[in-house]
């Protein structure tokens, strides 16, 4: 049971480069969440999904982008990377019942030159 | 004022010791809490998560939620050096499934 996985785990990119993360859930869950957790600020929420072709802002969702064809995938897009946007980032899933357990990822550790 | 606060610790106990980590929010609305357990380097772990008034149990953990106070806490009862960890406060509000992070408090459990 793989459970969630993302990709790559680690990514060294340059400003102004397009990267996409990629997050893979097995469970079926309905709620996917992309974070950022930085020194200083914990975890922050940048996008969300309730459901394929549904999806919100979360509260740091500026130079993000983000999809979600199927259920079971949640790409993070950023469209042109920046320093600030050096961070690691987490996927998460939820049933999305009342409980509202997360689960989290491996994470990817992005640093943008 | 954070809408979720911990202390930052580090917060260092005995080995078999009790350790009281403590947990604020400040929307009354807050229903669901949980605990995450980060090791360095590693993702978010669910350990703990409480939804009604007073004490959850789950072998050494024990939640406790006192939602008059706003305020969310966990035991961990004899403590071992393998607890040393950044342990995470997350809130649900009603409304939304979103959840809201504390920044953690590190625990550091000495031999």
């Amino acid at each position: 049971d793989a459970g969630i996985t993302q990709s790559p785990r680690y990514k060294i990119t340059e400003t102004g480069r397009q990267v996409t993360l990629m997050c893979h859930q097995t469970w079926s869950h309905s709620y996917m969440f992309w974070y950022r957790q930085d020194l200083g600020h914990g975890l922050r929420l940048i996008y969300y999904s309730a459901a394929a072709d549904i999806t919100d802002k979360g509260e740091v969702p500026d130079g993000y982008v983000v999809s979600r064809s199927k259920t079971e995938n949640f790409p993070l897009t950023l469209e042109s990377a920046t320093r600030s946007q050096t961070s690691v980032y987490f996927c998460a899933s939820s049933q999305g019942t009342v409980y509202n357990e997360q689960f989290f990822g491996p994470g990817t550790r992005l640093t943008v030159l | 004022q954070k809408e979720v606060e911990q202390n930052s610790g580090p917060l260092s106990v005995p080995e078999g010791a009790i350790a009281s980590l403590n947990c604020t929010y400040s929307d009354r609305v807050s229903q669901s809490f949980f605990w995450y357990r980060q090791y360095s380097g590693k993702s978010p772990e669910l350990i703990m998560s409480i939804y009604s008034n007073g004490d959850k149990e789950d072998g050494r953990f024990t939640a406790q939620l006192n939602k008059a106070s706003q305020y969310v806490s966990l035991l961990i009862r004899d403590s071992q050096p393998s607890d040393s960890a950044t342990y995470l406060c997350a809130v649900r509000r009603d409304s939304s499934y979103k959840l809201i992070f504390g920044s953690g408090t590190r625990l550091l459990v000495r031999p």
